[in-house]
């Protein structure tokens, strides 16, 4: 079946740091791919998102490239900040219109 | 409202009470969801509106899950019987018209707590 693995938390940079998030999917034909970021206190918000193969989503500073050699969605950020410190979740829809599959969410943790 | 709404944030329960939660979509929205987060777990699937489209409900865990939407907008979902492994937080999310899980453009609120005891 469709699953999505992302990497474990939490995780702590200082600021200015480089950041990567791991995501590997398993999916059958051409899905679409997805980061939500839940910040502290707040609901789950799309952060960006790829909807074909090398398509590179990018917010915030933020980008993902689409890797369909390797069913992978790593999130990446060149300088984190404090405001970064949040919960992102990376998510998969395989063609059904109704059902994202969700990794377990990463938390970040960025110091001043 | 600006954003979805979620009533209660937090709910304590004992085991065996019937719970309803509440989620208010943002104004237009015509499609509107229900998960499920359990500790460690990702977001599970419960529930789906569209629309006067009749639900998708194969995501309920049980039948003593149940969901209903009031005039294509505010949604209830109604567990019966408290378990203690019905604890988690619910959140409820809403897309515009046309768009949904195939774009992956939902609006989430904060979630509604439950703590079955």
């Amino acid at each position: 079946g469709n699953s999505v693995t992302q990497m474990e938390g939490p995780v702590t940079l200082s600021e200015e740091a480089f950041l990567t998030i791991n995501c590997t999917y398993t999916a059958t034909g051409y899905p679409s791919l997805f980061w939500y970021v839940q910040y502290p206190g707040e609901g789950l918000q799309l952060l960006l998102k790829a909807t074909k193969a090398d398509d590179k989503g990018s917010n915030k500073g933020f980008e993902a490239t689409y890797r369909k050699e390797t069913t992978s969605f790593h999130l990446e950020k060149g300088s984190v900040q404090v405001s970064d410190s949040a919960v992102y979740f990376c998510a998969v829809n395989a063609g059904n219109n109704r059902k994202l599959i969700w990794g377990l969410g990463t938390s970040l943790a960025v110091n001043p | 409202g600006a954003g979805v709404s979620q009533s209660p944030s937090n709910k304590v329960t004992e085991k065996g009470k019937d719970v309803e939660l509440r989620c208010d979509p943002i104004s237009g929205h015509t499609a509107l969801y229900w998960y499920r987060q359990s500790l460690g777990q990702g977001l599970e699937f419960l529930i789906y509106f569209q629309g006067n489209s009749a639900p998708d409900k194969s995501g309920l865990p049980s039948d003593r899950f149940s969901a209903e939407r009031t005039g294509g907008s505010v949604s209830t979902l109604t567990i019966q019987r408290t378990q203690q492994e019905d604890s988690a937080v619910y959140l409820c999310a809403s897309s515009r018209p046309g768009q949904g899980s195939n774009t992956g453009e939902l609006f989430f609120g904060e979630g509604s707590r439950l703590t079955v005891l």
